[in-house]
């Protein structure tokens, strides 16, 4: 079965550069959510759009923005890096159900390393 | 508002012997729960869930995990540990599908 593609894969960074990632999620899923995992620790919640609206907003730094487009893919951009921007940043989707309800289970990809040196 | 506690950051098991993985939720309404593990340098792959229903659910790779809703626990079992479940695992919940909570995981070592 098709997952959730992120890419690139890997990323390195100079401080006060720019990054773009790409979330590509299952065919048919219509919403997206963005986590950030730093050095051993536990993911935390960025962002998430539903059909390209912005559904809901955590701890997303202003220097980070994201969207959804037509094809339901989504882009994470992160300008100003700095070092601590350092981490794992993983994609997840899911399917809104009939009557308003996501369904229960997000999906992860594999994530995108990110090194800002 | 919801959190997730882990206990224990570290678990070792030798092969064979009994996993549990405490798991401790917080939330104002019925939440759904779940585990997830992720290998090194991998995603998150999800092993279980409870949403409704029977609260003592089977996963992948010979888990399964109990809802106690008075004691607030989802904690995660299994008979016999493999080498293979040498993994870091995270319990999360959500409320109606939105974001998730994460607790701070437990890396699971498995001992020969």
């Amino acid at each position: 079965a098709a997952g959730v593609i992120q890419s690139p894969r890997h990323l390195i960074k100079e401080k006060r550069e720019t990054a773009t990632l790409k979330c590509y999620p299952i065919p048919r899923h219509d919403t997206v959510y963005w986590y950030q995992q730093g050095p051993g620790q536990d993911p935390q919640f960025l962002i998430s759009f539903y059909e390209k609206m912005q559904s809901d907003k955590g701890s997303i730094p202003d220097r980070f923005s994201a969207q959804q487009f037509s094809d339901y893919h989504s882009e994470l951009n992160m300008s100003s890096l700095e070092l601590g921007d350092s981490a794992l940043y993983f994609c997840a989707s899911s399917l809104k159900l009939i009557g308003g309800l996501h369904t229960d289970t997000q999906y992860f990809g594999p994530g995108t390393r990110l090194t800002v040196l | 508002a919801q959190s997730v506690t882990q206990l224990g950051s570290h678990v070792s098991v030798s092969e064979g012997a009994l996993v549990l993985l405490r798991c401790n939720y917080s939330s104002s309404v019925p939440p759904y729960l779940f585990w997830y593990v992720q290998y090194p340098n991998q995603g998150l792959q999800l092993l279980l869930k409870y949403t409704t229903g029977a609260t003592l659910v089977k996963g992948i790779n010979g888990f399964e995990a109990e809802f106690k809703k008075s004691e607030t626990s989802f904690h995660l079992t299994k008979p016999s540990a493999h080498m293979s479940d040498a993994a870091e695992y995270f319990c999360a919940v959500s409320v109606s599908g939105n974001q998730f909570y994460f607790g701070t995981g437990t890396s699971l070592t498995v001992i020969p």
